[in-house]
């Protein structure tokens, strides 16, 4: 199987505070990169899809880059609120479609 | 509106009883997946299909087996053969193969 790394598994910040994770992965296997959200009760929801090496997405205060030739992706939150509270999930897909999850990052923002 | 639906929300088993979990999508996608997430772990895929009357195996399918007679329809059966089955269950479906999957809501398996 393999393998998908995700850091920090877990993070608490400040409201109003920037921060970022890392997922990491075999740069051989994979092409693109999926970044997921998961809130508590709710089902993951997709929030980026990047398919070039050195693609940038930005939705509002969420940005991401992608790297496949060295094989990591990083998640910014810019000033992060408490609705950010979530788990974020990075998956590349294999070349038969499939996605392989990471574990997760799981960010806690205090008010 | 369109989404997919899992059911029952919650799912009580006996040890030994075959449970099938059932995932509908009106999507009009042409891919589904069934993952299974246990506490500290991510998702890992149980089965996958690419189209109807299609499906393969994902890392993890011992003790389960599937069906796609239906574009709309993506039945998960536990069997007993699967040592630990209670676990949180979710259904995707994505227009093909590799493109962004949509999850359900999830349902929630215990076997005593």
């Amino acid at each position: 199987i393999l393998n998908v790394e995700q850091s920090p598994q877990s993070l608490h910040v400040q409201e109003g505070d920037s921060t970022n994770f890392t997922c990491s992965f075999p740069s051989s296997n994979f092409y693109a990169l999926h970044w997921y959200r998961w809130e508590t009760a709710k089902s993951p929801e997709a929030l980026f899809v990047m398919t070039l090496n050195g693609d940038e997405k930005k939705k509002g205060r969420i940005s991401a880059t992608l790297n496949t030739k060295e094989g990591y992706s990083y998640l910014y939150i810019k000033g992060s609120q408490p609705e950010d509270s979530a788990t974020y999930l990075c998956a590349p897909p294999i070349n038969t479609g499939k996605l392989i999850f990471g574990q997760g990052t799981t960010l806690q923002v205090k008010p | 509106d369109g989404g997919i639906t899992q059911s029952p929300k919650y799912l009580f088993r006996k040890e030994g009883q075959n449970v099938t979990l059932s995932c509908e999508q009106n999507l009009n996608h042409d891919a589904m997946y069934w993952y299974r997430q246990d506490p500290g772990q991510g998702l890992r895929l149980i089965y996958y299909s690419q189209i109807v009357n299609d499906f393969q195996k994902g890392d993890i399918a011992e003790g389960y087996s599937v069906s796609r007679e239906k574009k709309e329809s993506f039945p998960l059966t536990v069997t007993s053969a699967q040592k630990n089955p209670t676990a949180f269950y979710l259904c995707a479906s994505s227009m093909t193969s590799g493109n962004e999957q949509y999850f359900g809501p999830g349902t929630r398996l215990t076997v005593t």
